[in-house]
């Protein structure tokens, strides 16, 4: 399953929402009924860190800013309030089929 | 605490082996799947393979399948990657990362693998 995520870059002000969309070739939803849809956060140096799993449930200790959406092939992260701490790159990933990757989203400061 | 620390990286010629090996503490890791994800440098996340926690299902990305090998030792609460004809292209962080239930929720730091003549 390719993962295309758009924008490949997005500049944000602090403060403001953001908002990346994940793009997978074919339907996420499982034969168990689940949808295997991650987001994941990575920082410079630093190995990622899960956000959300099964495309809307927040991972232990992630703030409430951070929410996820979406079903079949179309799904969306967003960040209600940017802080400067949530610059560096989002990536989407599935598990419903093997495991795949999207290719990042760089999030910046304008 | 959960604790995944890789061991193994290192500089490697082309045609080579090496074999990486990730030390986890802080839970019961025969309870836990296990995956192994690489970062070319500057580029994306790449999985590479995943064990079951028994260590009985193993599957393997296509860009490794035939060169790499997954195990575990529940035992000594060890998780490894054997690899084999090592090409540049397999020049990368390798990170170790826990998963349940399709939740890849815990990751090492990482050791760097880098294959050069």
């Amino acid at each position: 399953i390719v993962m295309t995520q758009a924008p490949l870059s997005s500049p944000v002000t602090l403060g403001q929402p953001a908002s990346i969309s994940c793009r997978s070739s074919q339907s996420l939803e499982h034969s168990d009924g689940y949808t295997y849809l991650s987001w994941f956060h990575q920082r410079p140096g630093q190995p990622p860190r899960l956000l959300i799993y099964k495309v809307s449930n927040r991972f232990s200790g992630v703030p409430d800013r951070f929410s996820g959406s979406g079903a079949g092939t179309d799904f969306t992260l967003k960040i209600s309030r940017v802080e400067a701490q949530d610059v560096g790159i989002y990536y989407c990933m599935q598990e419903t089929q093997s495991y795949s990757f999207g290719q990042g989203t760089k999030l910046e400061i304008k | 605490e959960v604790q995944l620390v890789e061991s193994g990286g290192g500089l490697v010629q082309p045609g080579g082996s090496l074999r990486l090996s990730c030390a986890a503490s802080g839970f019961t890791f025969s309870h836990y799947e296990m995956n192994w994800v690489r970062q070319a440098p500057g580029k994306g996340l790449e999985w590479v393979g995943y064990i079951s926690s028994s260590g009985e299902t193993i599957s393997y990305a296509d860009s490794v399948k035939g060169r790499f090998t997954i195990s575990r030792d529940n035992a000594k609460n060890s998780l490894f990657l054997q690899m084999n004809s090592l090409t540049t292209d397999d020049t990368a962080i390798y990170y170790c990362a826990r998963e349940i239930v399709r939740r890849l929720g815990y990751w090492g730091q990482g050791t760097l693998v880098t294959v050069s003549s």
